[in-house]
C-alpha cells in the first residue's frame, strides 16, 4: 500500500506568490517523522523541513512551512514568496520510528515558477 | 562541512556487466542508506547500514544486488550481471543514526546520485 500520496499535477506559480503542495500519508505507527525534499533538475535531493508526529506546532523553516493536520494525515508544504530557483520536484517522505529506518517517498510534485 | 559524495556521477555499462557504485557519507554519520530512483518516481529504499552491518536489506530487488560498508564509513553498492531494468539514479544518504536524540527527526542527507545506464 502506498504510504505517501502526492497527486497534484504539475503546478505553475507566479514569482512572489505562495504555493501549497499536498501530501497525505498512511501509517499505524504512533511515532513518525515527515520530511519534505526538493529535487532540482541537477538531481540532488535537498532537505527542506521536518515535522514530528508529536510536535504541537507546525514546522517552519524560512520560506517553507508545513501545514500538519494529524487527524487528516496530511502534511502540506507551503512555499511563500516563490522564487525562480524554487522550480523543482518536491517530495514528501515519512519515516516510521517503530517500523524501520527507511524513508518512504511519494511520487513528487513538479513546481515551475514563472516570472 | 562536506556533504555526501558519490562516484561516479554517471556510469554507462553493457547488459551482463558488473558495476560498483561508491558513497562517502557525512563525517560522523553512523547510518547510511541506498535508494534507487526511476524516472518520474520517488526514491525507493534498497538497504540501510548502521555502522558496518546491514541493518535492513529488505529493499534489495534480488541477489544480484549487494552492498558493503566494511569500516563503517564508505559504502559500495555492487550490481552483478546488470540488466536494462537496473537503469536508474542510485542515491546514497547518511544520517546520525543511533546518535540521534530523536529517532523520528533523524534527517537523511542525500548525495548527488549516480546515474546508471545499462545498454
Amino acid at each position: 500500500a502506498q504510504k505517501i500520496t502526492q497527486t497534484q499535477p504539475g503546478m505553475f506559480v507566479q514569482e512572489k506568490e505562495a504555493v501549497t503542495l499536498d501530501c497525505t500519508y498512511d501509517t499505524s505507527d504512533p511515532s513518525y517523522g515527515l520530511f519534505w525534499y526538493k529535487q532540482p533538475s541537477s538531481g540532488e535531493m535537498i532537505f527542506l523541513i521536518y515535522q514530528g508526529s508529536y510536535d504541537q506546532q507546525n514546522a517552519t523553516e524560512g520560506r517553507y512551512s508545513l501545514n500538519f493536520q494529524k487527524a487528516r494525515k496530511s502534511a502540506n508544504l507551503v512555499i511563500s514568496a516563490s522564487q525562480l530557483g524554487d522550480s523543482a520536484m518536491y517530495f514528501c517522505a515519512m519515516r516510521e520510528v517503530y517500523g524501520n529506518n527507511r524513508l518512504a517517498f511519494g511520487k513528487g510534485n513538479q513546481v515551475v515558477v514563472i516570472p | 562541512g562536506a556533504g555526501v559524495s558519490q562516484t561516479p556521477s554517471n556510469k554507462v555499462t553493457e547488459k551482463g556487466k558488473y558495476v560498483e557504485l561508491r558513497c562517502d557519507p557525512i563525517s560522523g554519520h553512523t547510518a547510511l542508506y541506498w535508494y534507487r530512483q526511476s524516472l518520474g518516481q520517488g526514491p525507493e529504499f534498497l538497504i540501510y547500514f548502521q555502522g558496518t552491518g546491514a541493518a535492513d536489506d529488505s529493499g534489495l530487488p534480488n541477489d544480484r544486488f549487494f552492498a558493503v560498508r566494511p569500516e563503517g564509513s564508505v559504502s559500495t553498492l555492487k550490481i552483478q550481471r546488470t540488466e536494462r531494468g537496473d537503469s536508474a539514479v542510485y542515491l546514497c544518504a547518511s544520517s546520525l543514526g543511533l546518535a540521534a536524540l530523536n529517532p523520528a527527526a533523524d534527517t537523511q542527507y542525500f548525495g548527488p546520485g549516480t546515474r546508471l545506464t545499462v545498454l
